[in-house]
């Protein structure tokens, strides 16, 4: 049992630049969601998704797309790369209250 | 606006002593608070929960406590120890519904990095 694992660890993208980064879960959690982590700022909700098929945006979804096509599987695309999403992001899935974070990928953008 | 808030940026404590952090939040829907623990490099962690019927949790050297009234809750770590060093973060769920399921979207502090001296 794996519980949240995230990929890459780290990454270096160029402004203007697209990625995914990846996020799966083998809990079997209907609730899953992508966060970034500022100093200062704590944890911000991106987007979230309650079951394979239905997303839904967070906090600060700007510049960030999602997609849930199964319940293990939910990544996170950076479409055009601004430095402002420079952060450390961090996938969660839970199937009540409870959380479970992945290590999280550190993302700097140039 | 910042519905849930951790006005303190750091603590510093003595080993054995008691940390104590705190939480205040401004978001009446709230009804389940939690804390999380952090150490560099690595995911939040979950540390110990309360629910909005009770004004105490306790879990071995973790107590949490909830003022409802005050919008304010707390966690208190007695006897803290250097491996408590680590960033605490505050988050609050306001449950909802959604095909039969309960799910909580948690809304987080921006935390508090504790450091505990030998």
């Amino acid at each position: 049992n794996a519980g949240v694992t995230q990929t890459p660890k780290f990454q270096v993208l160029k402004t203007g630049q697209s990625m995914t980064l990846q996020c799966a879960q083998d809990m079997n959690h209907e609730y899953m969601s992508w966060y970034r982590q500022d100093p200062g700022m704590g944890l911000r909700l991106i987007h979230y998704s309650v079951g394979a098929g239905i997303t839904d945006q967070g906090e600060v979804p700007n510049g960030y797309n999602v997609s849930r096509s199964t319940t293990e599987d939910f990544p996170l695309r950076l479409l055009s790369a601004a430095p402002s999403q420079t952060s450390v992001y961090f996938c969660a899935s839970s199937r009540n209250n409870e959380q479970f974070f992945g290590p999280g990928t550190r993302l700097t953008v140039l | 606006d910042q519905q849930v808030k951790q006005n303190s940026p750091s603590l510093s404590v003595q080993e054995g002593r008691i940390s104590i952090l705190n939480c205040d939040y401004t978001n009446s829907m709230f009804d389940y608070f939690l804390w999380y623990k952090k150490y560099p490099a690595e995911g939040p962690t979950f540390l110990i929960s309360i629910s909005s019927i009770k004004d105490k949790n306790e879990d071995g050297r973790f107590t949490v406590f909830l003022n409802k009234s005050a919008k304010h809750l707390s966690l208190h770590i007695v006897p803290s120890q250097p491996g408590d060093s680590a960033v605490y973060f505050c988050a609050a769920s306001a449950v909802y519904q959604a095909g039969g399921t309960s799910y909580g979207k948690l809304t987080f502090g921006q935390g508090t990095i504790l450091t505990v001296h030998p």
